[in-house]
């Protein structure tokens, strides 16, 4: 079945800094998608891709799709204390927004005291 | 407005018990999903609802496993008999019909099953 290679498993960080992951997958996904998850909580959708190449931002949060359409990256600037959490990618195949998600291992980030 | 809630938050059964996980979608939401995380791996599709009807049903693992939307409201995820591997964080999401540009899938707090 589709897989989705996320790396890097774990980070940890100090505050402040830049934080880069990534995802790639052998299948074309129509669309690519960042969650974040808290303790206790589900995934909240952070950003949402639709198009090949596009760049997208949502505060601190900076996400591309893939020109091949089978790989993105997140970053995230100046981390702060709640930025701590497992962030997953995630892809849809269909075309249809409501077609199940495909989800990567996650990322679980952490910052050091 | 309310999210998705779950019911119940953490469940702790035998092997060869039965267990009945509930999901009540956010009110008006025609897509209903169930997904799990098992050992901390990736989040894994079981199924999907449009409204009372079975639209995916591809990622149920086997036989043991039964879900139900009746009503096309609150959904149930029964597990009978529930055997180790089955332990996890079971989520369900839900989302808006087709006439939405972006159909966002909400996810709920999740049941976390432990299978002893």
């Amino acid at each position: 079945g589709q897989q989705l290679n996320q790396s890097p498993q774990s980070m940890f960080i100090q505050e402040g800094e830049d934080v880069s992951m990534n995802c790639t997958s052998s299948s074309i996904f129509n669309t690519w998608l960042w969650y974040k998850q808290d303790p206790g909580e589900g995934p909240v959708l952070l950003i949402a891709l639709y198009k090949a190449g596009e760049l997208t931002s949502n505060g601190r949060l900076t996400a591309q799709f893939g020109i091949t359409r089978k790989d993105s990256f997140l970053n995230i600037s100046a981390s702060i204390p709640s930025d701590v959490g497992i962030y997953f990618c995630a892809g849809q195949l269909g075309t249809s927004s409501a077609s199940k998600i495909i989800f990567g291992s996650g990322t679980r980030l952490s910052i050091r005291p | 407005e309310a999210g998705v809630t779950q019911f119940p938050s953490h469940s702790v059964i035998e092997k060869g018990q039965t267990v009945t996980l509930r999901c009540d979608p956010i009110s008006g939401h025609d897509n209903l999903y169930w997904y799990r995380r098992v050992m901390g791996k990736e989040i894994k599709f079981l199924l999907h609802f449009v409204k009372e009807s079975k639209q995916d049903e591809s990622g149920m693992p086997n036989n043991r496993f039964l879900a139900e939307r009746t009503g096309g409201t609150y959904s149930t995820l029964k597990v009978q008999p529930a055997e180790l591997e089955d332990s996890g964080v079971y989520f369900c999401a839900s989302s808006p019909g087709s006439s939405y540009t972006y159909n966002e899938q909400f996810f709920g707090p999740g049941t976390r099953l432990t299978v002893l």
